[in-house]
């Protein structure tokens, strides 16, 4: 199975400040078809997973612009421009390249 | 609206069964594959099982190959996960998910619980 590893595994971050995630694959995560399908999710206190970003950049709809992802191969990273109040919960990322799918053992955000 | 409602999680004792259950909204169920997820207590994601849109395709992670069996009714827009031989390391919270076109899992369920003990 690919392994995801995530770093660090929690962020303490201030108000308004940039935070950045490390997402890094045992395998490189380009698909035969050319596409990369590395995904971010957001997870706060006592809810289900959101999804944040897919193949890499994509935001979904309804996901403020100060969350980006970039990254290629094995490496990938989720950034947060400004860090809000509501950003606070835990960010996983996944793999959909490769069966089983995989996911990060999550990166835990809070404030300073 | 996009919904997907999970339910039948509950205590079982080790070796016992339990069925779970996905009620799907919203949208054409038809279409989609689904996903199951969990999350064990103050743990991470691990996706557990997935069914193709017309039922004729199942995947499922090791851990409970031979276990769990995942099964849909698209006239009730609803999936299954019947579990079998269940062990304290299958307890977690039970996501269903909807799996898009590019290999993820764009809409989530609220999740159920499944604990597994004496």
């Amino acid at each position: 199975d690919v392994v995801m590893t995530q770093s660090p595994l929690s962020l303490p971050v201030t108000l308004g400040q940039p935070a950045s995630i490390s997402c890094r694959s045992s395998q490189s995560l380009v698909h035969s078809d050319g596409n990369t399908y590395l995904n971010w999710f957001q997870q706060r206190p006592g809810h289900s997973p959101r999804r944040l970003i897919y193949r890499v950049s994509t935001r979904d709809s309804g996901v403020p612009d100060r969350f980006s992802g970039s990254g290629s191969g094995t490496d990938y990273t989720l950034k947060i421009s400004r860090v809000e109040a509501e950003d606070v919960g835990v960010y996983y990322c996944m793999q959909g390249t490769h069966w089983p799918r995989t996911f990060g053992r999550g990166t835990k955000v809070e404030i300073k | 609206e996009v919904q997907l409602v999970e339910s039948g999680g509950g205590l079982v004792q080790p070796g016992g069964s339990l069925r779970l259950s996905c009620a799907a909204s919203g949208f054409t169920f038809s279409i989609y594959w689904i996903s199951w997820v969990r999350q064990a207590p103050g743990r991470g994601l691990e996706w557990v099982a997935n069914i193709k849109e017309d039922g004729s395709e199942k995947y499922y992670v090791d851990s409970v190959k031979g276990r769990f069996t995942i099964s849909r009714d698209n006239a009730k827009n609803s999936v299954y996960l019947q579990m079998s031989s269940l062990r304290a390391d299958d307890t977690a919270v039970y996501y269903c998910a909807r799996e898009d076109d590019f290999n993820t899992f764009d809409y989530w369920g609220q999740g159920t619980l499944v604990t597994v003990s004496s």
